[in-house]
This record gives structure tokens, C-alpha cells and sequence, in this order.
């Protein structure tokens, strides 16, 4: 049983435009929330958090928006830029362990 | 302020062997969690080490143990190797204070094992 879910495998976006990133999850116990990038050949790299008590944080081109009562958080990406291109893991914590969902391919087109 | 580094990048075993792989944690960290990543997968959780004692298991067999060092290394062993145990295993390190609180980790570049 998947608890965290990332059901777009991939997404293709223009640079310059908005990346819009998707993440549902089960467990009503989970209270934190972070995004990690990925590049071939490299470790998750962590980009942004965000706790159960806000709905939304921000870290320059990174916004993280959690909707709790959805189970359901977003990661956007403006603007998105080639560098971008990576495969974006969400990840949930209620402390330890995090539980990733499978990631989404991001390719950003020049 | 160093960051979290693995050894060796690459490995190639046979169904049986056994494999140790380490991690160093990142400078100030007392933390260090292993993940098994498999092709398409995300990360999935082995264990964490806290003050060199386990702190924590996902749904692993016993043949997968670790180590924690005094300055906070650590080791993963596999034993009796499985073809499905060929994966990317990631170290990922973190600071947990007295009171617990939020611990963001941060991942190695991973070692990619082959089980042949």
C-alpha cells in the first residue's frame, strides 16, 4: 500500500512557464512534507519543506502548497528553467521514516 | 562543512556474497538513515542509526545490519546476497536534537550494487 503517491510519472514543461508538481498521501499522521530533487548519477537533493501547520512555503522559484484537508500537496516551480530537469521526489515524515512516492521526470524545453 | 559522501560508487557481486557499504554523515550530524532505491522506485527506508544504537527499521530481513561509528560513520552489510537486492542504496544524514524535532536529511550520491 503506496501511502505517498506521485501519479504523474513525467511532465514536460517550456521554459519560462510554471512547473506544477502533484502529491497525494494516505496516512493522516504524517505532519511533514518535503520535496527532494535528483539528477542521474547523484543523491536526492533537498529543495523545500513545509510542516502540517502552514499551507504554504516559499523559497524563491520554490513554493510548497499543502492542502490537509486533500492530503494533498503541490511543488511549483516559476520561473522553470533547463536546469530544472530532474526527477522531483516528494516525501512525507511522521519523525523518522521518510516515505517517498516513485518521483516525477521533469524535462524543462528550451 | 562537508557533505555526505559514500564508498565505493559502484559495486558488482555474486548471489550469496556478502557486501559492506559506508557512509560519511555530514559534518555536525548524529543521524544517519540508509535507503535501498530500486529502477523506477523512490527511496525505501532500511534503518537509522542515532547515537550508534538502531532507531528505527523498515521491512527488511535481518540480513541487511548496520553500524554506527563514535564519529558517526556508518556501515550497511548485506549478507547472502539476492539478485533483487541490486539497487542504489543512499546514506542520508541528519541533526536530531535532545527533544526530537523535525530532521531534514541530507542524501550521499548513493552506491549502485549489482547482484549477478
Amino acid at each position: 500500500d503506496q501511502q505517498v503517491k506521485q501519479n504523474s510519472p513525467s511532465l514536460s514543461v517550456q521554459e519560462g512557464r510554471i512547473s506544477i508538481l502533484n502529491c497525494d498521501y494516505t496516512n493522516s499522521m504524517f505532519d511533514y512534507f518535503l520535496w527532494y530533487k535528483k539528477y542521474p548519477a547523484e543523491g536526492p537533493t533537498f529543495l523545500i519543506s513545509i510542516s502540517s501547520i502552514k499551507d504554504k512555503n516559499e523559497d524563491g522559484r520554490f513554493t510548497v502548497f499543502l492542502n490537509k484537508s486533500a492530503k494533498h500537496l503541490s511543488l511549483h516551480i516559476v520561473p522553470s528553467q533547463p536546469g530544472d530537469s530532474a526527477v522531483y521526489f516528494c516525501a512525507a515524515s511522521p519523525r523518522t521514516p521518510l516515505v517517498f512516492g516513485k518521483g516525477t521526470r521533469l524535462s524543462v524545453i528550451a | 562543512e562537508t557533505g555526505v559522501t559514500q564508498s565505493p560508487t559502484h559495486l558488482i557481486k555474486t548471489r550469496g556474497q556478502q557486501v559492506t557499504l559506508r557512509c560519511s554523515s555530514q559534518s555536525g550530524h548524529n543521524t544517519v538513515s540508509w535507503y535501498q532505491q530500486a529502477l523506477g522506485q523512490g527511496p525505501q527506508f532500511i534503518f537509522q542509526y542515532y547515537r550508534e544504537e538502531e532507531n528505527g527499521r523498515g521491512n527488511f530481513p535481518p540480513r541487511f545490519s548496520g553500524l554506527q561509528f563514535p564519529n558517526y560513520s556508518s556501515e550497511l552489510n548485506v549478507n547472502a546476497l539476492e539478485l533483487d537486492d541490486s539497487a542504489l542504496y543512499l546514506c542520508a544524514s541528519s541533526l536530531v536534537g535532545l527533544a526530537g524535532g523535525r530532521d531534514t536529511q541530507y542524501f550521499g550520491p548513493g552506491t549502485r550494487l549489482t547482484v549477478l
